[in-house]
Formats: structure tokens, sequence, C-alpha cells
């Protein structure tokens, strides 16, 4: 079945980088998506890459895509104590609009 | 500018009791989904919709149940509340396949 893997927890220093790391399992995925979550907050879209994509810059996030070994990771560069949030990755399932999510990785941010 | 609401945002109500969970967009989009997020599970499907008078079972369906009588609103009710079904609900639109899926601010549920 369709299964998407996070890492729980990350810590990192302000001015760091952060990279999270996610697996999918279901090699037919179209789209891949990161959400950020805040605390007491609905999930907000950070970004998304298309399967034909290995790459996606966006200021300070990078998406990285590998599709033959179905891992996708999100490099926030610079990390401010204003990334500290739950991030969710997320597939896009096989009926082709559900979203299949991670179990979110908690990143934690210090000073 | 258009939106997805949800409401409550926070309701306590007791075991056995029904419950109706609203959720509201007006962007006119046809996919509409219910999650609901708990500790250690991320984000688990509930029901879902593609259209008016059209609704599927999602992950984790079983004691909910969704109606769609418009394209702007998908009420989420849950029958006989359980202790189990306490949790954050959220719910989502969708305009078309393939595309970005955007998320209401959620509602916090607590069956004692």
């Amino acid at each position: 079945g369709e299964d998407v893997e996070q890492s729980l927890f990350l810590s990192v220093r302000e001015g760091d980088s952060s990279v999270i790391n996610c697996t999918y399992t279901d090699s037919s995925s179209t789209y891949l998506y990161w959400y950020k979550q805040e605390p007491g907050a609905g999930l907000q879209l950070l970004t998304y890459i298309f399967s034909n994509m290995d790459m996606k810059q966006d200021q300070r996030l990078t998406v990285l895509l590998n599709k033959k070994d179905k891992h996708l990771s999100l490099r926030i560069a610079d990390t401010q104590t204003g990334d500290s949030a739950i991030y969710f990755c997320a597939e896009l399932g096989q009926a082709g609009t559900a979203l299949i999510f991670g179990k979110g990785t908690t990143l934690s941010v210090s000073s | 500018d258009a939106e997805i609401t949800q409401s409550p945002r926070h309701k306590i109500i007791e075991t056995g009791r029904q419950v109706t969970l609203a959720c509201h967009q007006t962007w006119n989009h046809n996919n509409m989904f219910w999650y609901r997020q708990d500790l250690g599970h991320g984000l688990r499907l509930i029901h879902y919709s593609y259209g008016v008078h059209d609704t599927n079972k999602g992950e984790v369906s079983d004691g909910y149940s969704v109606s769609r009588s418009n394209t702007e609103d998908l009420p989420l009710t849950l029958e006989s509340a359980a202790s189990s079904q306490t949790s954050v609900y959220f719910c989502a639109t969708l305009r078309a396949h393939g595309e970005t899926q955007y998320f209401g601010p959620g509602t916090r549920l607590l069956v004692l």
C-alpha cells in the first residue's frame, strides 16, 4: 500500500541548514508536497515538486527528489527560529486527489 | 478573497452525542476532504467528495459520515461520538487533479 515515512524530530541551531528527509512507496506518485504546520494552526503549503523534476529551489527552500530511491528531502537554508514547526511530507495518492501524509517532522531551532 | 473556513474551532462533547463539524469554501472547488490529525499518526483521510452528491470513504471512515448537497460545504458528522474520536479535524479543498490542496484552520474536538 501507499506509505510515507519521515524522521520525527530534528534540532538545529539558528543560521544552520536543516534537512528533512522523507521516503515514499508509490512509484507512480506524480506530485510530492511539503507542508508546514505551526503550533495550533492548520497546514500551509510550502512547496511541491513534480515527479519528473530532480530539484526545485524557492528562496531558502530546496527540494531534492530521488525517484529511483523514492526519497524526498527539504533543505532550509539559514534556518530561523520562525522555522520551528512540524513539516509534513505528502504524496498524491493513487486516486489522484487525496494526499498520503507522513507523520511529520518536528523542527526545533535554537538561538 | 476566496477561503476555506471550519466551525466550530473548538468543541467539547459527551460520549454518545452527535456532532457535526462544518467546512465551507468559497473557491468553488469540486474536491473536498476531511482529515484527522493525531499524535504519532500524522493526517489520515476520513472521507472525501469529488462533487455534489458524491462521497467516498477514506482510510479511517468508521464512525463518520459526510454529505455534499452543494459545492461549498462538506459537513462531517459523528453520529455517536467516541473518546477515540478526540482529535484535530482538518478540511481541505482541491480544484483539480494534481493541483495543490488547501487546508482549513482545523477543529479541535474533545470527546469526554
